[in-house]
């Protein structure tokens, strides 16, 4: 079955430093994957995905992610967070005709 | 504007009744799909359906029923059978399959006193 691991709860970035959000997935063939965003009492919002092709894929607001399969990875960076993207960060994995797999999410705290 | 609608926004019953959580779609879209959310969780599947008049258990899918009688609608309800029902749920849709982008309602609020 495939599963996807966000090692870190809550992470703190000062305001227009870098960010990284680490995402693993289990998974033994090539998987699609997702980065969502959802802020408080909110639905989910895509901000990129990976199917094929091109391993370093933009998405809106900034953010990009890089697929890694040696390391069965998909992390989510930004180059200078602004706090406007405080909020709580979800990576997700699906394969074929299945449903989506998400991972616990990762809060994400900015500092002035 | 397309999209998808959950409503009520916020809901609140009395432990041992039934209640039912609407979620209409107008993306033209095949696929539809539950979510429930606790703090800590993530999203973990309840039902989903990839026709109309058809549908799958997703993960957790004891103490709650659907329905999909239209393709825009996908009405959940949670029973009383259903041992902790506070949560936020959360709606979905893509094209075919999940593999192709989902697209999610705003979300209810069930708080079940």
């Amino acid at each position: 079955a495939q599963s996807v691991t966000q090692p870190d709860i809550h992470i703190t970035v000062s305001e227009g430093a870098s960010l990284e959000l680490r995402c693993n997935y289990s998974y033994g063939a090539t998987p699609y994957l997702f980065w969502y965003v959802q802020s408080p009492g909110q639905g989910l919002q895509l901000l990129l995905k990976y199917f094929s092709g091109d391993t370093l894929v933009q998405g809106i607001k900034g953010f990009e992610a890089e697929f890694k399969r040696s390391q069965s990875s998909f992390n989510l960076r930004k180059p200078s967070v602004h706090w406007s993207d405080a909020a709580e960060y979800f990576c997700a994995v699906a394969s074929g005709y299945s449903t989506l797999t998400f991972g616990k999410g990762t809060m994400l705290l900015v500092s002035p | 504007d397309g999209g998808i609608t959950q409503s009520p926004k916020y809901l609140f019953r009395k432990e041992g009744q039934n209640v039912t959580l609407s979620c209409e779609q107008n993306l033209n879209h095949d696929a539809m799909y539950w979510y429930r959310q606790d703090p800590g969780q993530g999203l973990r599947l309840i039902y989903y359906s990839q026709i109309v008049n058809d549908f799958q258990k997703g993960d957790i899918a004891e103490g709650y029923s659907v329905s999909r009688e239209k393709k825009e609608s996908f009405p959940l309800t949670v029973t009383s059978a259903q041992k902790n029902p506070t949560a936020f749920y959360l709606c979905a849709s893509s094209i075919v399959a999940a593999t192709t982008e989902a697209f999610f309602g705003q979300g209810t609020r069930l708080t079940v006193v």
